[in-house]
């Protein structure tokens, strides 16, 4: 089946470091590629998405391109600010004919002033 | 708008009690989900809803079952709590059943069975 794997956290970073979090998959076929955020005590919320090869999603100043050759979607951020702080998922969907997502384990990211 | 409700927010059920977990949209959406977040295990799906009438398995179904209420409304029922059904519970919805559709998620249950 279908799975993906996201970096383990927790990250740590300070305020306005450059943030990268890695997310690879497999899938059969070429799946719409979802990040969803997690802030504490809340449900997941969409960041961002692409649907096709070389799409880039963005939002809140994140940004994702889908990579088909590498089957990679990692998220990236400039400059991370103290309210970034909060889980976040990578998630497939569309493989196989199934439109539900299938969710990495999430990556934890802790901005400190 | 309030999205998607999940009740209660808390809950704490002693082994073999049984309860259910009520979820609403109120988007008009055809899709709906229920999931678990354990740490370090991501969310799992434990059952979902095409759409009215109709629910299906997902990868942890087993001491659970689903009823698709109306087009608004997918309950969770737990028959005889364990305490592996300690989790959060997060009930979703999308708008149809095509890839390119994001969930949209309520704030969760939490569980504790003792």
């Amino acid at each position: 089946g279908d799975s993906v794997t996201q970096m383990e956290g927790p990250v740590t970073l300070s305020e306005e470091a450059f943030l990268t979090i890695n997310c690879t998959y497999t899938a059969t076929g070429y799946p719409s590629l979802f990040w969803y955020v997690q802030y504490p005590g809340e449900g997941l919320q969409l960041l961002l998405k692409a649907t096709k090869a070389d799409d880039k999603g963005s939002n809140k100043g994140f940004e994702a391109t889908y990579r088909k050759e590498t089957t990679s979607f990692h998220l990236e951020k400039g400059s991370v600010q103290v309210s970034d702080s909060a889980v976040y998922f990578c998630a497939p969907a569309g493989s196989g004919g199934s439109y539900i997502p299938t969710f990495g384990r999430g990556t934890s990211l802790i901005v400190h002033p | 708008n309030a999205g998607v409700t999940q009740t209660p927010k808390f809950q704490v059920l002693k082994t073999g009690q049984s309860m259910t977990l009520q979820c609403a949209q109120d988007m008009n959406h055809n899709s709906m989900y229920w999931y678990r977040q354990d740490p370090g295990m991501g969310l799992r799906l434990i059952y979902y809803s095409a759409s009215e009438g109709t629910t299906d398995k997902g990868e942890v179904p087993n001491g659970y079952n689903v009823s698709r209420l109306n087009k608004r409304e997918f309950s969770l029922r737990l028959e005889s709590a364990a305490p592996s059904q300690t989790s959060v519970y997060f009930c979703a919805s999308s708008d149809r059943t095509g890839i390119n559709s994001p969930l949209h998620f309520g704030n969760g249950t939490r569980l504790t069975v003792t």
